[in-house]
């Protein structure tokens, strides 16, 4: 029930694309659901996040959008850059504890 | 980069061995939560301190146990080291204000067992 799914493993995309990734949870109790992009030898860095009470949220190129009755998520990243090739993560919190992650989407964009 | 500091950065230890890590939250804030990432894997909660308590705890046995400071920094002790304990081991503070709060990453420190 603490399980985040999350899908693709890795993706590859070609600069100037749309980038998916989806995430999926159980728990109903979670409130707080942002996501991470990891570079190596880093630690992750909060990109966007979103509560259940809204259904959508866009900050730049970045886009999550929230079914809270299909408790899914997913973070779009339009026009795709080289500088966006990270590892993302999805994560899901229930009141600011136990944040629970998503195994991560290996993105690579292609010049 | 975010005000969250960690120290060391890499660390080998061997089998059996004790390590204690360090993390300087960002300024202003008041909760540290630490992880343990595998090579290719989400991070795994550990737990989580707040006003020197812990405040939350991950599927971790006892050997792996915190500190926070009246400033808000803390340590994380791991005892009788095991190989699997090898990992990037990640503090992440926030500022607990009662609803969902944006946790900033440090970091972390490489621990390699052997």
């Amino acid at each position: 029930q603490q399980q985040v799914k999350q899908s693709p493993q890795s993706l590859i995309v070609q600069k100037g694309g749309i980038s998916i990734i989806n995430c999926a949870y159980e728990n109903t109790a979670f409130d707080y659901f942002p996501w991470y992009q990891q570079f190596p030898g880093k630690g992750p860095a909060l990109l966007i996040a979103i509560r259940p009470d809204v259904s959508e949220k866009k900050e730049g190129r970045f886009t999550i959008s929230f079914n809270k009755s299909a408790k899914q998520f997913s973070l779009h990243i339009m026009d795709s850059q080289p500088g966006d090739s990270a590892t993302y993560f999805c994560a899901a919190s229930d009141y600011g504890q136990n944040f629970v992650f998503g195994p991560g989407t290996r993105l690579s964009v292609l010049p | 980069e975010t005000g969250v500091t960690q120290s060391p950065t890499h660390l080998i230890k061997t089998r059996g061995q004790q390590v204690t890590l360090r993390c300087s939250s960002q300024s202003g804030h008041n909760t540290v939560s630490w992880y343990q990432q595998a090579l290719g894997q989400g991070p795994q909660f550990i737990f989580q301190y707040y006003r020197e308590e812990e405040n939350g705890r991950g599927n971790f046995p006892p050997r792996f146990s915190g500190l926070q400071f009246p400033n808000y920094s803390s340590e994380l002790n791991v005892n009788a080291l095991e190989l699997d304990d090898s990992a990037l081991y990640l503090c992440a503070s926030s500022r607990m204000s009662g609803a969902a709060n944006e946790q900033f990453f440090g970091p972390g420190t490489r621990l390699t067992v052997l």
